[in-house]
């Protein structure tokens, strides 16, 4: 069974310090890692798809990285707008199609 | 663009009775999955349909149930609802699977049960 593990469950950063957020899996044949960004009261926001060990994503302040067993999500100078829910998930062979199995997420509070 | 659009936002029922949730996927995106999730929780996978055809079922027991219609909409239904089924139920839509499309949620139906 696919699992996911995300941590710290909580941050709170200064704006400007920045941090890494870290995804821990463990998947039969990985299909794909994804991160969403997801906001109180509405629905996930997809941010970056990861397939393969040593692959790495960027998006303004955000760049994701992936090995074989983890990926992080580095957040550079944040802002008070990146504060949000971020959630890993992770498709597996054995999954398949669009069954994502994602992780409880890290609530991310940045401050002024 | 529109993107995916859940109806109702909110909804209150009582225990036992039954639940219709509705999704209306991006254009042109074939594939819709649906999700719950519970507060403080990653969203859970439910079903999968492409084609209208099911393709994919998660650990749910089998008073939940869903179709896709010819214009790629879809349904998810819910008989004989328990307090546990309160959450809030996701829809996803993608051109195909999500290997190679990334799926797109909607902001969801929140549903309350008393």
């Amino acid at each position: 069974e696919d699992q996911v593990t995300q941590s710290p469950e909580a941050l709170r950063l200064q704006e400007g310090e920045s941090s890494s957020l870290n995804c821990s899996y463990t998947v039969s044949g990985l299909r794909g890692l994804f991160w969403y960004r997801q906001d109180p009261g509405k629905g996930p926001e997809f941010l970056f798809t990861l397939y393969s060990a040593g692959e790495e994503k960027e998006k303004e302040r955000l760049k994701a990285t992936l090995t074989k067993k983890e990926s992080f999500l580095h957040i550079t100078a944040p802002k008070p707008e990146d504060s949000a829910t971020y959630l890993c998930a992770v498709v597996g062979i054995t999954g398949g199609g669009n069954k994502l199995t994602f992780g409880t997420g890290t609530q991310l509070k940045v401050e002024l | 663009d529109a993107g995916v659009t859940q109806s109702p936002t909110h909804l209150i029922k009582t225990r036992g009775q039954h639940v219709t949730l509705r999704c209306s996927p991006i254009s042109g995106h074939k594939s819709v999955s649906w999700y719950q999730q519970v507060l403080g929780q990653g969203p859970q996978f439910i079903f999968q349909y492409y084609e209208k055809e099911e393709r994919g079922r998660g650990n749910f027991p089998d008073r939940f149930s869903a179709r896709q219609f010819p214009n790629y909409s879809s349904e998810l239904n819910v008989n004989a609802l328990l307090l546990g089924d309160s959450a809030l139920y996701l829809c996803a839509s993608s051109l195909e699977g999500a290997r190679n499309s990334p799926l797109h949620f909607g902001n969801g139906t929140r549903l309350t049960v008393t």
